[in-house]
């Protein structure tokens, strides 16, 4: 079956970096881009941005722009989330999710990054 | 701030018809599709309503969807207890960025 699995939770402290994984199967990896969605504790839904499995190319949130950095390793099937300089307020549960007409049909279980001093 | 506009609670009665507002601009919600999304607590989204009214397999006929101009609804009939969740709306937006709405959290009375 089609899934998504994401690697664990992490501990960072303020200006830190944290690399997310997010392996996916049961599809054809390079056919399907990938998104990355975050929420804060008690809060919302939040787009981070894109990446196409097949170019590697990639588009970000304005907010995150310079922080965020998205990759892939077709020979894995595995898309990353890198998000620099961390701070407080980063602290929150990341997502990958699938895209194409069923946008975010597929999601993978989260990823929890907690940034504390 | 979220860049499209929900109410942030909603409630109903079981077998009662309750509808979620999403309000957006001609950027979003007027020029592209509109999907909502379900989350029960500690879990990720579920897919409810693609393409503005289309719904996955699975997803049962109570979750229907409509957009008007810059606004979408989704609306729920039959409501059950486990309807109880927090609702979202998302739509892409010009920009090549998708934005969601805030979320609204449905009680069930």
């Amino acid at each position: 079956q089609v899934q998504l699995v994401q690697s664990g939770a992490e501990v960072k402290k303020p200006g830190a970096s944290v690399k997310v994984s997010c392996k996916a199967s049961g599809y054809t990896f390079t056919s399907y881009y990938m998104h990355w969605v975050r929420q804060a504790p008690g809060q919302g839904l939040e787009w981070m941005g894109i990446i196409n499995p097949s170019g590697g190319s990639t588009s970000y949130a304005q907010k995150f722009q310079g922080r965020v950095t998205m990759t892939r390793d077709t020979s894995t099937s595995t898309v990353y989330m890198e998000l620099s300089s961390l701070r407080s307020e980063d602290t929150a549960v990341y997502y990958c999710a699938r895209g194409g007409i069923l946008l975010f049909r597929v999601w993978g279980q989260g990823t929890l990054v907690t940034v504390s001093s | 701030q979220s860049v499209l506009t929900q109410p942030p609670s909603a409630s109903g009665t079981p077998g009662q018809r309750v509808t979620i507002s999403c309000s957006g601009s001609s950027s979003n919600i007027g020029s592209n599709y509109v999907y909502w999304y379900q989350q029960l607590p500690g879990t990720a989204p579920k897919l409810l309503i693609y393409r503005n009214n289309q719904r996955p397999s699975g997803v049962p006929d109570r979750f229907s969807g409509s957009k008007s101009g810059t606004s979408a609804s989704l609306a729920i009939s039959g409501l059950r207890s486990e309807d109880e969740a927090d609702y979202y709306c998302a739509a892409w937006d010009d920009s090549l960025s998708v934005s969601f709405g805030g979320g609204t959290k449905l009680t069930v009375l």
